[in-house]
Order: structure tokens, then sequence, then C-alpha cells
């Protein structure tokens, strides 16, 4: 079956951690993104990488960082410099080109608690 | 002001009713537009896909577009208890990428 999965489901870290949040895709899908969720805040988007080795800032990057070194792989690295990074964090992949590119499918998520 | 707006609800129906969820949105340049259901702790899924305005459907959901006013709707007709979720619309420009609105909550009682 094709999709996207994401581990650990539920991840508890202590503060000045550093933690990695892991996402692969089996889509075949160019483009990949980060997400946080928070309650009354809707999807915020974090790092969207378009093609391997690329990827750029969304509107919450910071304390953040990424890598895709692959196209089936994009971790997301919650630093200790992000401050509040308590939050239900989603990935998703999407094609990239073509008329509906960006029909995002999304992953079930890491549930991040910062003790 | 959120270029995106949503009502959080939550909205409580009774099953077999009909369902309308709204999204406002101030960015006139938007021309696509999405409906995403997500149910608890789980990742969204896409549900309708709109290009520019006017209507779609598809089974008991149908979404319409008034770009004149900036309004979209996603209509549920005989609502069942498995529809409770949360509701999220988003839209875009061109290639830009995905605004989402924050998401509506939405209760159907058997």
């Amino acid at each position: 079956d094709g999709g996207i999965t994401q581990s650990p489901k539920y991840l508890f870290r202590k503060e000045g951690q550093n933690v990695t949040l892991s996402c692969e895709q089996n889509l075949n899908h160019d483009a990949m993104y980060w997400y946080r969720q928070d309650p009354g805040q809707g999807l915020r988007l974090i790092y969207y990488s378009q093609i391997v080795n690329d990827f750029q800032k969304g509107d919450i990057a910071e304390g953040y960082s990424v890598s895709r070194e692959k196209k089936e792989s994009f971790p997301l690295t919650v630093t200790s410099a992000q401050k509040n990074p308590t939050a239900f964090y989603l990935c998703a992949s999407s094609p990239w080109g073509g008329e509906r590119f960006d029909e995002q499918f999304f992953g079930p998520g890491t549930r991040l608690t910062v003790l | 002001q959120k270029e995106v707006e949503q009502d959080p609800g939550p909205l409580s129906v009774p099953e077999g009713a009909i369902v309308s969820l709204n999204c406002t949105y101030s960015n006139s340049a938007f021309q696509y537009f999405m409906w995403y259901r997500q149910y608890s702790r789980k990742g969204p899924e896409l549900l309708m896909y709109t290009y520019s305005s006017g209507n779609k459907e598809d089974g008991r959901f149908t979404a319409q577009v008034d770009k004149s006013s900036k309004y979209i709707s996603l209509f549920i007709r005989d609502s069942q208890p498995s529809d409770s979720a949360t509701y999220l619309c988003a839209m875009r420009t061109g290639f830009q990428k995905l605004v989402f609105g924050t998401g509506t909550r939405l209760l159907v009682s058997p």
C-alpha cells in the first residue's frame, strides 16, 4: 500500500534535548512538507522540499531543521532552540507540477511533549 | 486579520441533517480550494478539490466557491455519526504554499 509513515507516534523530550521525527513516503512524490498543529491555530508550515537536497523555510522554521537526502525521506529535527515544541507534527507529500500538484497526502502525525 | 477564517465550532447536528461548513478569506488571488477531514489524533485527508468558482459534488459532499464574496462552503447531506471530525479548508494562489483554516469540529449525534 502506498502512503506516508511517521514515527514515533508519541515522543517525550526533556528540555534542552534535540529530537528527530521520521517521515517516509512510498508515493513517489517529489514534494514533502512538515506542519505543526496547535489547538486554535490550524496547520502552520515549518519546512518544505520540492526535490532531493533542496528545502525551503516555511512560516515557523525557527528552532527546526530538516534534510532531504532521499526522495522518500524528510526527517525533522526539533532543536533545543524551539521555545515551545509541544505540539502535533504532521508530515505531508504531494506531486510537484501538474494541475493538482498540491493535493497533499498526510501522515498519521507525531505528538511531541516536552517534559 | 488571518488570511483564512473558519469558525472552530463545535457544530452539533443530529444524524441525517444537512451540514454547512464555511470559510472566508481575504486574498482575492486564491484560486485553488480544498477541504480536508481530520479525525481525532489522525492526519488530515483530502475530501474535495475545486478550482476557481462554482460547485463540485462527490456523493454526499458538495463544495461551493464564491470568489466574489471570498467565501467557500462544504455541504454534507444525510450526515452520519462517522462524519464527526474536524474539517479544514485550505487554499492557495498559483504555485504558492497552502494556507489552512483553523478547522471546524463537527459532531453528528445518532
